[in-house]
């Protein structure tokens, strides 16, 4: 079966520090990959997506950045952390291999900028 | 452009059927989704339903479809203190090759 990690679960960090978050996937080959953030009481915001290695495309435009170095590893960064982004991150992922990108939710990291 | 429209808040009596409302606009969605947060967690895939489907059922979870209307609801029967989470409305969005989810309801449960 399928299961997908992240890493850490929580995490607080200085205003203007770095940022490295990840998201691994097993059981699956070739996944579509997601970042979502989530900020508090409120919906999803889809942040990057990855088809494969090294393809990431952006859907808001911010401090973040996304790399795929690895075909079920999907990697979060930041070089320097604004207050704005503290929120729960989460990774998904889908198959490829069914038409409905149906997608399966990693168990997010609460990240606290100060 | 696409949206998918939520109430945020529900409350309802341990042991009372739930019903949660989403609507949505993209008349072309192949697939909608109901996810279940749970505080502190990653989202859970409840249930899903095809678009030519009215109806789904699935133990004490009843999805409805109204294709007219654009107009799905999530049915929870004999609703339980565990059931108390946020739940997702979500279309698959052909026309952008994504998913599109609600803001999310905050279900809670009274005594």
């Amino acid at each position: 079966s399928q299961t997908i990690h992240q890493w850490p679960a929580t995490l607080v960090q200085p205003v203007g520090s770095p940022l490295s978050l990840e998201c691994t996937v097993e059981g699956t080959s070739n996944p579509n990959l997601y970042w979502y953030r989530q900020a508090a009481g409120r919906g999803l915001q889809l942040l990057f997506y990855s088809v494969g290695i090294g393809q990431i495309s952006s859907e808001v435009p911010q401090n973040l950045s996304a790399s795929r170095p690895q075909d079920r590893q999907f990697i979060l960064s930041s070089k320097k952390l604004l207050l704005s982004d503290s929120g729960f991150y989460l990774c998904a992922w889908s198959s490829r291999d069914t038409f409905t990108d149906t997608q399966y939710f990693g168990p997010g990291t609460r990240l606290t900028v100060l | 452009g696409e949206d998918v429209e939520q109430s945020l808040f529900l409350s309802v009596r341990e042991g009372d059927s739930s019903v949660i409302n989403c609507t949505y606009t993209d008349s072309s969605s192949t697939y909608l989704y109901w996810y279940k947060q749970e505080p502190g967690a990653g989202l859970q895939l409840l249930t899903y339903i095809f678009s030519n489907m009215d109806m789904k059922q699935d133990q004490r979870l009843t999805v409805l479809l109204n294709k007219k209307d654009k107009h799905l609801s999530l049915r929870i029967a004999d609703t339980q203190t565990g059931d108390s989470a946020i739940y997702f409305c979500a279309e698959w969005e052909s026309s952008a090759s994504k998913i599109i989810f609600g803001s999310g309801t905050r279900l809670s449960i009274r005594p």
